[in-house]
Formats: structure tokens, sequence, C-alpha cells
């Protein structure tokens, strides 16, 4: 089965500073990845997602991109807010198999 | 609209007893989902419903049984619980199911204690 591994487990940024997490997927024929945040006590919640058609997609201060050839693929944060402070998963699915990272802890000081 | 809901938000267990996890979406989708999230890992697969009627084992599917009661509506029994079933269980929906690989809405979490 598909295999997400996802680094960094914990990331510390300076307010304003950007923040990247990484993850690489074991099976080519996921096609949809998703990111999620997390915050404590809460159910995780979509930030943003790409499809395997497309190599990088964009909301405002966060991005995503996505090397299929490679299998991996990236969440890009920029000029970082305490409230972006959360657990961010990253995970890859084909149909209703859906597989997350660990997860990454993401910390903004003000 | 509510989104998805689940009932208990919290629940302590002994170890043998039952209990059957609630979970509820409004969004009118066609796919369910229940989730494990255990300290230092991400969230792992139990078990899914692709559309009314039908239920599929996941990655970690031992010691769970699930029903799709109806299009809204996707519980998880846990018939005998065990200390190794203490975790934070989540559930999701999806809207199109079959071949498609959509958006996965996730609900609060049920956490489960079992002594």
């Amino acid at each position: 089965g598909e295999n997400v591994e996802q680094h960094p487990s914990t990331l510390s940024v300076q307010e304003g500073d950007s923040a990247v997490i990484k993850c690489t997927y074991s099976d080519s024929a996921s096609n949809y990845f998703p990111w999620y945040k997390q915050e404590l006590g809460k159910g995780p919640q979509l930030i943003i997602d790409i499809r395997s058609n497309v190599g990088e997609k964009k909301d405002q201060r966060i991005a995503v991109t996505l090397n299929k050839t490679a299998k991996h693929f990236s969440l890009h944060i920029t000029e970082t807010q305490p409230e972006d402070s959360a657990v961010y998963f990253c995970a890859a699915s084909r149909r209703n198999d859906m597989r997350f990272g660990a997860g990454t802890r993401l910390t903004v000081k003000p | 609209n509510a989104g998805v809901t689940q009932t208990p938000k919290f629940q302590v267990l002994k170890t043998g007893q039952s209990m059957t996890l609630q979970c509820a979406q409004d969004m009118n989708h066609n796919s369910m989902y229940w989730y494990r999230q255990d300290p230092g890992m991400g969230l792992r697969l139990i078990y899914y419903s692709a559309s009314e009627g039908t239920t599929d084992k996941g990655e970690v599917p031992n010691g769970y049984n699930v029903s799709r009661l109806n299009k809204r509506e996707f519980s998880l029994r846990l018939e005998s619980a065990a200390p190794s079933q203490t975790s934070v269980y989540f559930c999701a929906s999806s809207g199109r199911g079959g071949d498609y690989t959509d958006t996965q809405y996730f609900g609060p979490g049920t956490r489960l204690t079992v002594l």
C-alpha cells in the first residue's frame, strides 16, 4: 500500500519568515494530494490540495508543488503569522484510500 | 450546515466494554470514513463506505465494525474494547465517491480512553 513520509516533524520560524514542509509518497497511482491543518482539540481542516495533472497551486500565502516523477510534494507558507501555528498533515490518495504523513508541528514565534 | 458531526466528544471505557461512535453529515456526500489518530502518527483509515449500502476495510480494521445506516450516518462499533484502542477517532465524508478521488471533510473527533 501507499506510504507517505513527512519532514520535518517540528518546525519553528519567526513571524514573517517562510515555512516549507516536504512529503514523499510511494504509490505512483496516487492522484490527489491534500494538506490539512489541525489545531489543538479539533479535526483536520483542508487548507490546499493538488491533483496529479497539476505541478503547482497557490492560494494567497499558501502554495503546494508536486513532482510526480520524484514522487514528492511540498507545502510553502510565506509571511507566516502566529495563527499559522498548528500541526500540518500531508496525504496521498487514490479513490477512497488516503494515507497521511505523520505530521509537522509548526510554531511561529511573534 | 453543520458539516460532519460526531458523538460523543469524550468517552472512557473499561477493557471489554462495548460502545458505538456516531457520525452524521449534512453535505449529501456519498462516501464516509472512520480514522484513528495516535500520538506522533498521522490518521489511519479504519473502515470506509464508498456509497450507501457498502462498507470496506481500511488499513487498521481489526477490532472494529461499521454500519452505514443511511446516506447521512455512519457508525463505528467497538465490540470488546482494548487499551490499544485508546485513540482519537475522526469521521470524514467526501462527495462523489466511485472512481473519483474527492476532498474529505473531517468531524471534530471523539477522544476515547480504554482503561
